[in-house]
């Protein structure tokens, strides 16, 4: 069965030092997500991505952050200056992208990359 | 706005009796409500969801749901919980004309006692 996947599983960084996140969708879904889980707290959505532009993104998604399909697999998660609170586990989502990817689309995760800021 | 709520933290059942994680939502407007187990070091799986239709919704690993919109909730249900179970699981939710992005609980810890 095909599955979402990403890597590194676990990425250790220094305050204010960039970082790219690297998932691959399953092959044939239009739309990508990345979420955000602190630990101890609630998954909370980070960004959307449709056709080569985020489709929806969050508060949390500032200008620190930036996504990006570099080829025709991966899909990336940018954070140019982590700061201490950017610790969590990041999760990468993908969808098939039925009915313009809204509604009855079912999000497929991957295993997430557990990033510590130091 | 979109929440969910999980009231339960933790949920121990002995195997082989029923298992029942709760679920509440708060939407504006007709929701989409789905079920996630996290393993240790895994991701999210998708157990279920609840589009339209029928009330009770069947997924993976013998595991239902009902949704009951007066009450606005969508419990996991399982008839006989087995030690494989135990897990970290997850309700979301999403509104029908909303955006793409789910809103999840802060997630139930299943633990099934041999």
């Amino acid at each position: 069965e095909p599955e979402v996947t990403q890597t590194p599983s676990h990425q250790v960084t220094q305050m204010g030092q960039e970082v790219i996140l690297r998932c691959v969708p399953i092959s044939n879904h239009l739309y990508f997500y990345w979420y955000r889980q602190i630990l101890g707290q609630k998954v909370e959505f980070l960004v959307s991505f449709y056709n080569n532009e985020i489709s929806e993104k969050s508060e949390i998604f500032d200008d620190q952050f930036s996504v990006e399909r570099p080829d025709g697999s991966n899909f990336t998660l940018k954070i140019r200056s982590t700061k201490l609170e950017d610790s969590a586990m990041y999760f990468c989502a993908s969808s098939l992208g039925l009915a313009g990817g809204r509604g009855t689309d079912t999000q497929y995760f991957g295993p997430g990359t557990r990033l510590t800021v130091l | 706005a979109q929440s969910v709520a999980q009231p339960e933290d933790q949920v121990n059942v002995a195997e082989g009796n029923p298992l029942t994680v709760k679920c509440t939502y708060s939407v504006s407007g007709n929701p989409y409500l789905f079920w996630y187990v996290q393993y240790p070091n895994r991701g999210l799986q998708f157990l279920l969801k609840y589009i339209t239709g029928d009330n009770l919704v069947k997924g993976s690993y013998g595991f239902e749901a009902e949704f009951n919109k007066s009450q606005t909730s969508f419990h996991l249900k399982k008839p006989s919980a087995l030690v494989s179970d135990s897990a970290l699981y997850f309700c979301a939710v999403r509104v029908s004309t909303g955006a793409n992005n789910l809103f999840f609980g802060t997630g139930t810890r299943l633990t099934v006692i041999p």
